[in-house]
């Protein structure tokens, strides 16, 4: 157990569905990231969320919506994915950016 | 762009031996390296850690070594036990603050 929790840890959605990832840390760190993670690549980092601000966002598709309501949650929303977004995607959070960052386990998403 | 990359995509040791995961990093800016574990069905965990002012660091049967003249970092970790099994990232912190990855060395461990 990290501390960083992820809900759910599988999620199967249609391309018109309309879903959202939910992260929690109970480790009073004040930055938080979103990473996907695809077979044979490298973490790919989406999102960074530092004292609840968006600090960082690497070109991801609008389709993809994060949100950082406290510094202890975060949500990823999502709206007609495509099968190639397919991936395990991971919530982690450090005490500040450039630290170690714990992970939680993850959400495989599924894209049918 | 800048990138971190591992030499062997699979590494198969048998149970007992010393295992040995390489990365190499292309920024010299970057000041922080951290390995990291992650087991099927898990997020990454962390191992340990190095800063880039040392040349070696262990932890309980880890050790991570870190050249700086040739950008190259690695893992050992000896008497490889099967709960060793896993999926082994570097990552490098650059001087923006953000984790960059590499792709990954699977480790097995055989009996």
């Amino acid at each position: 157990e990290t501390g960083v929790t992820q809900t759910p840890r599988h999620l199967v959605m249609g391309m018109t569905n309309k879903k959202s990832l939910k992260c929690e840390q109970h480790l009073g760190h004040n930055a938080m990231y979103w990473y996907k993670q695809s077979a044979k690549k490298p973490l790919e980092l989406m999102f960074v969320y530092n004292f609840k601000e968006q600090t960082e966002n690497n070109s991801v598709p609008s389709r993809f919506s994060p949100e950082c309501p406290n510094s202890s949650h975060l949500f990823l929303h999502l709206h007609t994915l495509q099968p190639e977004d397919s991936a395990l995607y991971l919530c982690a959070s450090s005490q500040e950016g450039g630290t170690e960052a714990f992970f939680g386990q993850g959400t495989r998403l599924t894209v049918v | 762009g800048e990138s971190v990359g591992l030499h062997l995509p699979t590494l198969s040791v048998q149970e007992g031996d010393n295992s040995i995961i390489n990365c190499a990093y292309s920024n010299s800016a970057s000041d922080y390296f951290i390995w990291y574990k992650q087991e099927s069905g898990k997020g990454p965990q962390f191992i340990i850690d190095i800063r880039s002012n040392m040349d070696k660091r262990q932890g309980q049967r880890v050790t991570v070594l870190l050249n700086k003249t040739v950008k190259h970092l690695s893992l050992q970790i000896a008497a490889t036990q099967p709960g060793d099994s896993a999926v082994y990232f570097c990552a490098e912190i650059d001087n923006t603050d953000k984790p960059i990855f590499g792709t990954g060395t699977r480790l097995q461990v055989f009996p």
